[in-house]
């Protein structure tokens, strides 16, 4: 159980285009879903706290214009990035949290490589 | 402010004997502390976690990990290496209630990670 999936899982695009990356809960609904990024040889960085049906929490120092969030459902969460720029290429990396009967655990999705030509 | 030190960038062990490696904390009151390992361009997966309890805190694929409130720490443990065992391993800490107040603040705070090789 506890299954996070995100879709794509390897984009490429073009500076000024947008981008859409899908994370799911497969067998569990989530209040709340997170979105990290994660550049080469170095820790998780979280950029927001996605909550279901209201808005997204974003941590400092991160546009939210630039990187938008919607979480429509309890098992979906998406990051769009929005006029993409090369130095956005990264690893994005979304979880979910599952809470409740003595439990409180995020589990990863396997991660999206973003690179902006 | 809650935060994790991961004291070694790098590990290096032989396969078969045993490896450690280490995790140190700071937060208000009682923590939630995690270990999670990810491997090239994958996601982290959840290896085990310390809510209440036992301090010794068995997970998957033979880890184990031991929590020690004195001294603020949650090493990672196993008692033979595998060469299959190297990976990228984070140690992660969140607030218990009543410490934290909700929204953001259910977020984890990760070490920078530290890296483990296990040489056959």
């Amino acid at each position: 159980g506890a299954v996070v999936s995100q879709h794509p899982s390897r984009v490429i695009c073009k500076s000024g285009t947008s981008v859409k990356i899908e994370c799911r809960s497969l067998d569990f609904q989530a209040t709340t879903m997170f979105w990290y990024r994660q550049f080469p040889k170095q820790s998780l960085m979280l950029m927001a706290t996605s909550n279901e049906g209201s808005k997204a929490t974003y941590e400092q120092g991160v546009e939210k214009d630039k990187f938008l969030i919607n979480h429509a459902s309890l098992t979906l969460s998406t990051l769009t990035v929005t006029s993409a720029h090369p130095e956005d290429s990264s690893f994005y990396i979304c979880s979910a949290r599952v809470s409740g009967s003595g439990t409180d655990t995020q589990y990863f999705g396997p991660g999206t490589r973003l690179t902006v030509l | 402010a809650q935060s994790v030190a991961q004291p070694e960038d790098q590990v290096n062990v032989a396969e078969g004997n045993p490896l450690t490696v280490k995790c140190t904390y700071s937060v208000s009151g009682n923590p939630y502390l995690f270990w999670y390992v990810q491997y090239p361009n994958r996601g982290l997966q959840f290896l085990l976690k310390y809510i209440t309890g036992d301090n010794l805190v068995k997970g998957s694929y033979g880890f184990e990990a031991e929590f020690n409130k004195s001294q603020t720490s949650f090493h990672l443990k196993k008692p033979s290496a595998l060469v299959s065992d190297s990976a990228l391993y984070f140690c992660a800490v969140r607030a218990q209630w009543p410490f934290y107040s909700g929204g953001s603040n259910y977020k984890l705070t990760f070490g920078k990670g530290t890296l483990l090789t296990v040489n056959p």
